[in-house]
C-alpha cells in the first residue's frame, strides 16, 4: 500500500517549456488535490477533483491544468512554465465527503519544481 | 473568504519543555480545525483535529484548544522530543469539504536537545 506518489520529485524547467506531474494513489480515495507550498505562504490548493472525469479550480489555478482520466490518477500540467511557478508541489487524496475520515487529507512526499 | 494566521513562524524549545501554536481564522462559519506535522522531505500528516463543539482535544502528548469566541485554535506539545522538530501547519473551513480548507503559514519546530 503506496498511498500517494508523484512523479517526478524534481525537475528543473526553462521559463516556456512545459511538464506533467503525475499522482497517484492506491486508496481508492474519491476525491484528489494538487497544493503548491511556498515559502511564508503555507500551502495553496492549485485544482482539485471530486471524482473520475471532473476538475475544479482552488484558490491558484491560473499557469496549470489537470485531468483525472482514471479515479487513481490526477495530473497537473504547466504548459508554459514561468520563474513565479517555481515551488514545492504536492498532491493530496481524501475519501468522499458521505464517508468517515473524510476530512483527513494523505499528502504525496512532493515534487520540487525549479524554473529558470 | 476565509483567512488563517498563524504563530509564530519559528519555534526552538528544549527537550522535555512544551510548545504551544497559535492560530487565528476570520470566517465565524469556519467548524473544522485540523492541524498537520509535515517532517522533512515529506508531505503534511494529520495530527490532531478538533470541531467546532469542542473546546479541547487530546491524543497522548499533544492537544488542541478552540476558543470560537475569539476565533482562535492553538496546539500544545507537552514534554517535547526530538521526533517532535518539523514545519506544523493549521488550517480551517466552515463546511467540512477539503476544497475550502485554508492552511495557515506554517510554523517550523525546533526541539533543542
Amino acid at each position: 500500500n503506496a498511498g500517494v506518489t508523484q512523479t517526478p520529485k524534481f525537475r528543473v524547467l526553462k521559463t516556456g517549456q512545459s511538464m506533467t506531474l503525475l499522482c497517484a494513489q492506491d486508496m481508492n480515495h474519491e476525491y484528489m488535490y494538487w497544493y503548491r507550498q511556498d515559502p511564508g505562504m503555507g500551502l495553496r490548493l492549485i485544482h482539485y477533483s471530486v471524482g473520475e472525469g471532473t476538475t475544479a479550480k482552488g484558490e491558484v489555478p491560473d499557469g496549470y491544468n489537470v485531468s483525472r482520466l482514471k479515479k487513481q490518477n490526477f495530473l497537473l500540467g504547466l504548459e508554459s512554465a514561468a520563474p513565479s511557478q517555481t515551488s514545492v508541489y504536492f498532491c493530496a487524496s481524501s475519501y468522499s465527503l458521505d464517508r468517515a475520515g473524510a476530512n483527513v487529507l494523505t499528502f504525496g512526499a512532493g515534487s520540487r519544481l525549479t524554473v529558470l | 473568504g476565509e483567512n488563517v494566521e498563524q504563530h509564530p513562524s519559528t519555534l526552538s524549545v528544549q527537550e522535555g519543555d512544551s510548545a504551544v501554536i497559535k492560530c487565528t481564522y476570520s470566517d465565524s462559519a469556519s467548524n473544522y480545525f485540523p492541524w498537520y506535522k509535515q517532517e522533512l522531505g515529506k508531505g503534511p500528516q494529520l495530527i490532531i483535529d478538533i470541531r467546532s463543539n469542542v473546546g479541547e482535544k487530546k491524543d497522548q502528548r499533544i492537544a488542541v484548544t478552540l476558543n470560537k469566541t475569539a476565533k482562535h485554535f492553538s496546539l500544545h506539545i507537552t514534554e517535547t522530543q526530538p521526533e517532535d522538530s518539523a514545519v506544523y501547519f493549521c488550517a480551517a473551513t466552515s463546511n467540512f469539504g477539503n476544497e475550502k480548507l485554508t492552511f495557515g503559514t506554517g510554523t517550523r519546530l525546533t526541539i533543542i536537545p
